[in-house]
């Protein structure tokens, strides 16, 4: 079946560091987004990608936060300058389609930033 | 008023149980709602999509009220394998796919 999968799986970061987090979506996908989850809080949006470019982000994902698809297969996330509150879970998913159609979660990579 | 409302549990209940989750949410003009499960440090996964008609699959029924703005999921028959989190997920009008999670209703079905 296919999956979304990311890496890496944990990632532990010094404050003020960069940190890319990689995922590869299902093949055939065309939408991908990034989600976190702070621990013991709800699932949050970040942004959503289509077409090679950004089609809505939250205010969470403010100039710190970057996506890239470098290379057709790869989904990434940048976080510049990492804070102790950027901990989190962070989810990438990824779509065939919009409106009613199933979003597709990898396993998560687990940030922590100390 | 939060976005998507549910009750955070935990619901423990035994073996063969039914339980009910229910769920409101504020924006009017959502358009698309589904529970989603998700396990302890997992990946939410979609359990089913909720239509105004009711839906139900197996043993699981969802149930929208666009009226009333409340979203409901009814588990029969409890397995140990059900305990889980229940996320209540509504997409907004307009979005690109775009997920509004509720913070969950933890579920815990005893033996």
């Amino acid at each position: 079946e296919p999956e979304v999968t990311q890496t890496p799986s944990h990632q532990v970061t010094q404050m003020g560091q960069e940190v890319i987090l990689r995922c590869v979506p299902i093949s055939n996908h065309l939408y991908f987004y990034w989600y976190r989850q702070i621990l013991g809080q709800k699932v949050e949006f970040l942004v959503s990608f289509y077409n090679n470019e950004i089609s809505e982000k939250s205010e969470i994902f403010d100039d710190q936060f970057s996506v890239e698809r470098p290379d057709g297969s790869n989904f990434t996330l940048k976080i510049r300058s990492t804070k102790l509150e950027d901990s989190a879970m962070y989810f990438c998913a990824s779509s065939l389609g919009v409106l009613n159609t199933e979003a597709f979660f990898g396993q998560g990579t687990r940030l922590t930033v100390v | 008023r939060k976005e998507v409302e549910q009750d955070p549990g935990p619901f423990n209940v035994p073996e063969g149980a039914t339980v009910a989750f229910n769920c409101t949410y504020s924006n009017s003009a959502s358009q698309s709602f589904f529970w989603y499960r998700q396990d302890c440090r997992k990946e939410p996964k979609l359990l089913m999509s909720v239509y105004s008609s009711g839906n139900e699959d197996g043993r699981f029924t969802a149930q929208l009220n666009r009226a009333s703005q409340y979203i409901s999921l009814l588990i029969r028959d409890s397995k140990l394998s059900d305990s889980a989190t229940y996320l209540c997920v509504l997409e907004p009008r307009g979005a690109t796919n775009k997920l509004i999670f509720g913070t969950g209703t933890l579920l815990a079905v005893q033996p």
